[in-house]
Order: C-alpha cells, then structure tokens, then sequence
C-alpha cells in the first residue's frame, strides 16, 4: 500500500531557532513530491520536488528530495511566529498519479 | 483574479439529508479533486476528474458523489449513505496531472452534521 509518513507529528519552537521537516514515502511510480503549507484554511504552494540532490530554495525555506532513500526534508532557518502552520507533504504516485498525503506536522513558534 | 471558490464557508445539516458542495475554478484547469480532512490527519482523496464529463473514484468515495458537467464546476454532493460527514472538505484543481502541475486549493467548506 501507498504510504506517505511525516515526522515529527508536532514540533513547538522559539522564534529564531532552525527547524528540520522530515517526510518518507513508499509509492509506486513516484513522479514528484509536494510541501504545503496549511493555516487553517486551504494548503497553499511551497515546492515541488522531482529530483533527486536538488535544492529548492523560498527565502528561509528550502527542500530537497532523496529518491534512492525515498525521503524530504523541508528547512526552516530563523523562524518567526508566521511560521507557524500545518505543513503537509505529499507524493504524486500510485497506480491513478493522485496525490497521496501525509499526516502532517504542526509547528508552533513560540516568541 | 483566477482562482477556485468553494461555498458555503461553512455548513449544517441534519442527518439524512443530502448536501451539496460547490467547487467552481476559472484557472482553465482540466483536472480537479475534492479531497476530505480531518483533525490531526492529512487530506484523503475523495473523487476527481481529469476531463468534463470523466470522474474517477478515490480512496474514501463511497456515500459521496460528484458530476462535471462543465469545466469550471465539480460538485460534490454528501449522500446521507455517508456515516461519518462532518470534516473539512477542499477541492483543488491542477492544469494538466498531478505530479506535472502545482495543485491548487480552494478555501474549503466546514460540514457539521447535527
């Protein structure tokens, strides 16, 4: 079965400190990977990954794609209360190409 | 200014009763998805359809149903079949597939079935 595993679950932090998104996955006929960032509304855009040793790179956010060990991770250098969201991961796979999410992580920053 | 508009906001039905949900997008999309979330989980995809008149069953299809009968509009009816319906529903539509295309979101409608 198609799996997309965030961690951690929940993170809570203080303003300025550096923060490590993990997402893993096991899809069949992977095609990219997805980060959103959710705030209680609708997800919106961070990055898509294809890829493999990329980096993309937003202001303070960045990411990048391992496809041999199957993983993302999603930096955020000093964070600032704004930061704080649901950050969703996703992979673009399976027999359909339909998105398939994680659970997401919720992160608080504290100032 | 393009986008996609989900409405109601917000929404209360009695149990029993059928709902619909409106997804409407002026992006020009040919693909668009309505997908379910619930406290503390990701979105579960619910159904979608990658061309007018096509639509393909998700994961978590079964007590819901949908039509595209235009490009611009997907919506989503919530059957009284459906056991548990209170959630956050997001629609989102991508240009060509998934996977190829950044996918947007609307702003989502709150179903609460009392």
């Amino acid at each position: 079965e198609d799996k997309v595993v965030q961690s951690p679950l929940s993170l809570v932090v203080h303003e300025g400190d550096t923060v490590t998104l993990n997402c893993s996955y096991e899809v069949t006929n992977f095609r990219s990977l997805l980060w959103y960032k959710q705030e209680k509304k609708a997800p919106t855009f961070l990055f898509m990954l294809t890829s493999s040793g990329i980096e993309k790179k937003s202001g303070r956010l960045s990411s990048i794609l391992d496809k041999k060990e199957l993983f993302s991770i999603l930096n955020i250098t000093a964070t600032q209360t704004g930061d704080s969201a649901v950050y969703l991961c996703a992979v673009v796979g399976g027999a359909t190409n339909k998105l398939i999410f994680g659970t997401g992580t919720l992160l608080a920053v504290q100032p | 200014d393009g986008g996609i508009t989900q409405s109601p906001k917000y929404l209360f039905r009695k149990e029993g009763q059928n709902v619909t949900l409106s997804c409407e997008q002026n992006l020009n999309h040919d693909a668009m998805y309505w997908y379910r979330q619930d406290p503390g989980q990701g979105l579960r995809l619910i159904y979608y359809s990658q061309i007018v008149n096509d639509f393909q069953k998700g994961d978590i299809a079964e007590g819901y149903s949908v039509s595209r009968e235009k490009k611009e509009s997907f919506p989503l009816t919530v059957t009284s079949a459906q056991k548990n319906p209170t959630a956050f529903y997001l629609c989102a539509s991508t240009l060509g597939l998934a996977g190829e295309d950044e996918q947007f979101f609307g702003p989502g409608t709150r179903l609460t079935v009392l």
